[in-house]
């Protein structure tokens, strides 16, 4: 049973445009969702979260929307860089049901083309 | 900064060995993880563990078990590791619920 699910496996971008990746669940007690940046042989880094009491957290040229009714959040980088290519994962929690724990979408590749 | 490490970056095991992947954070944090990632999986959570000599499975504990000592230890034990856990294998740290830090990872192979 996939909770986090990310649909594409896969995106291409230009240099200067606009990525959106994109993330589903299912678990309605998720309530902070959480987005990591993975390079090749290095561990994931984090990149920017939201709780359920927001719609829209920013961060540079990092933002998450989240969308509550439709169980869907997205991360949108604009402008997208080279640098950006990496492997994206989208994760949640559920305070009351989980603990500390998170449970992973199965990534997006991006690929920023110059 | 937060500093996750892992003992090695890769290893190369035969099949029936029995494997110690160990996993140090030197921020006093609570919370301690074990994942694999696997291409189209995502990370998957093997175990995982929330204080000094407790442990809870996570979504995919079969195969493997865990210890932590101390603190800042947690280490993951293959009893008898098998090709299927070829795998890269993630430790992380978090002193509450929400953001995780990860180590670098280690890169297991098993012939």
């Amino acid at each position: 049973d996939q909770q986090v699910k990310q649909n594409s496996p896969s995106l291409s971008v230009q240099e200067g445009r606009i990525s959106i990746l994109n993330c589903d669940y299912t678990n309605s007690m998720f309530d902070y969702f959480l987005w990591y940046k993975k390079y090749p042989a290095e561990g994931p880094t984090f990149l920017i979260s939201i709780s359920s009491i927001k719609d829209k957290n920013e961060d540079g040229r990092f933002t998450v929307f989240l969308n509550k009714s439709a169980k869907h959040l997205s991360l949108h980088i604009v402008p997208s860089q080279p640098g950006d290519s990496a492997v994206y994962f989208c994760a949640a929690s559920a305070e009351r049901t989980s603990g500390s724990r998170l449970t992973f979408g199965e990534g997006t590749q991006l690929t920023v083309n110059p | 900064d937060v500093k996750v490490t892992q003992s090695s970056r890769y290893l190369v095991k035969r099949t029936g060995e029995k494997v110690f992947l160990e996993c140090v954070q030197d921020m006093d944090h609570e919370n301690m993880f074990w994942y694999r990632q696997d291409p189209g999986l995502g990370l998957r959570l093997i175990y995982f563990s929330y204080d000094v000599k407790m442990k809870e499975k996570g979504d995919i504990p079969e195969g493997y078990s865990v210890s932590r000592e101390k603190k800042e230890r947690f280490s993951l034990i293959l009893e008898s590791a098998s090709t299927n856990q070829t795998s890269m294998y993630l430790c992380a740290s978090s002193p509450h619920r929400g953001r995780q830090y990860f180590g670098p990872g280690t890169r297991l192979t098993v012939l």
